[in-house]
């Protein structure tokens, strides 16, 4: 079964654009969630979609926004780039459509985001 | 609200040395204790999870026993090896949890060994 694919890997933007990334879920996991990911602040919720409704959200300003499609892949925009915006976001599915939720979180490699 | 404290970091032992890493958690009711691991380039990944008192996760050679009694879920291994250095995160979560905004992870611990 494949894993949780997150693209692009890496890439760079300058102060002031917006970049979109993109989140596969593993195939049957109904939830997607994102985290930002940073050497000071650690690991920080950004939001949750599950059946493409966003129901919890992080405290981020409002730059920072998603989406889900109704095959479960996942996007996340951050417009206006800032510097501290630099870092690696994470992506991770769960509750699987079959089987018990274990509350276990399955993360991809993650897209490393440099704003310039 | 639920927390979860490890140690810091970084952690830099010599290879075969013995392995703990602390974590204590704050929750209302029983959650779940997870270890995830990072290894260098790449996403977390869940290492062991307890999901009751006195349930011990295990492996790769890792091993953390849920202490209830002292809340407490550390991380060990008898001897590590260079392959283990990563970043670990110790989590919790309800089992009655509807979102994954409910999973609290610590901070995480550096760990690097040395041939």
């Amino acid at each position: 079964k494949a894993g949780v694919t997150q693209t692009p890997r890496y890439l760079i933007k300058t102060r002031g654009q917006q970049v979109t990334l993109s989140c596969s879920p593993i195939s049957g996991h109904r939830s997607v969630s994102w985290y930002q990911q940073t050497p000071g602040q650690g690991l920080q919720f950004l939001f949750e979609y599950f059946s493409e409704t966003q129901r919890n959200k992080g405290n981020f300003p409002g730059r920072f926004s998603g989406r889900q499609f109704s095959n479960s892949r996942s996007e996340m925009n951050v417009s206006t780039l800032e510097l501290g915006d630099s870092a690696l976001y994470l992506c991770a599915s769960s509750f699987p459509l079959t089987g018990q939720n274990t509350g276990e979180l399955f993360f991809g490699e993650g897209s490393r985001l440099t704003v310039l | 609200g639920n927390s979860v404290t490890q140690m810091e970091g970084p952690v830099t032992l010599s290879e075969e040395a013995f392995l703990t890493i602390n974590c204590t958690y704050t929750a209302t009711g029983y959650p779940s204790l997870f270890w995830y691991v990072q290894y260098p380039g790449e996403g977390l990944q869940l290492l062991l999870k307890a999901t009751k008192a006195d349930d011990k996760g295990s492996n790769k050679g890792f091993e953390a026993t849920y202490r209830k009694e002292t809340t407490s879920f550390h991380l060990e291994k008898g001897s590590v090896q260079v392959s283990d250095s990563a970043v670990y995160f110790c989590a919790l979560s309800d089992l009655g949890y509807s979102s994954a905004s409910k999973i609290i992870f610590g901070s995480g611990t550096r760990l690097s060994i040395r041939p």
